[in-house]
């Protein structure tokens, strides 16, 4: 079973930009979340995405927004990026219906805005 | 911000010891679970705990959870240069949403 997919891997964007970044979930999965982790916040949940709708959301500016398409594979936005938003981007799935069940992580994309 | 402190933020130990780090959280749990990552790669899932029970194991990996302190820990026993790799308590709560300690970052010397 081919793992959790994020593309691109690395990313230099200029302050004012937007990105967006995707996840390929494994098969099957149908919750996606998604994470930012820096050096001086740690991991921090941006929000999940289950059935194409989300279904929880994290502490983030509206600049940050994701979607998830009917084959479960989800793409996050950033727009107008600040320096701050330097970070490794981390997606995670899991498994159907799944409450309280352990997540699959991918690469992650690093983020860096200049 | 985390839900959880870990405890210590760093340990270095030889290669055969035993390391223990410990995680504390602030509200109740659906479950806890642990998350290695090496050089700010992914996550990888090492165990879920889920509130009603106390321990469990994976292979050399043992997990405990005092729901009464709020606290869990996890030990590598007989660690290898391979177990190197920084280690995350998260929180499970309602859907998948995760909420992570500061990370265990653990060195083991050859």
């Amino acid at each position: 079973k081919a793992g959790v997919t994020q593309t691109p891997r690395y990313l230099i964007k200029t302050r004012g930009q937007q990105v967006t970044l995707s996840c390929s979930p494994i098969s099957g999965h149908r919750s996606v979340s998604w994470y930012q982790q820096t050096p001086g916040q740690g991991l921090q949940f941006l929000f999940e995405y289950f059935s194409e709708t989300q279904r929880n959301k994290g502490n983030f500016p509206g600049r940050f927004s994701g979607r998830q398409f009917s084959n479960s594979r989800s793409e996050m936005n950033v727009s107008t990026l600040e320096l701050g938003d330097s970070a490794l981007y981390l997606c995670a799935s899991s498994s159907p219906g799944g409450a309280g069940t352990e997540a699959f992580f991918g690469q992650g994309t690093r983020l860096t805005v200049v | 911000s985390q839900q959880g402190e870990e405890d210590p933020q760093a340990l270095s130990i030889q290669e055969g010891e035993n390391a223990t780090m410990n995680c504390s959280y602030k509200t109740s749990i659906n479950n806890l679970q642990w998350y290695r990552q090496n050089s700010g790669r992914g996550l990888v899932h090492l165990i879920l705990i889920r509130s009603n029970e106390r321990e469990k194991h994976s292979g050399r990996l043992r997990v405990t959870l005092d729901t009464s302190k709020k606290s869990s820990s996890l030990l590598i026993t007989a660690s290898r240069a391979a177990d190197t790799a920084s280690y995350f308590c998260a929180k499970g709560a309602a859907g998948n949403k995760l909420t992570f300690g500061g990370g265990t970052r653990v060195l083991v010397k050859p």
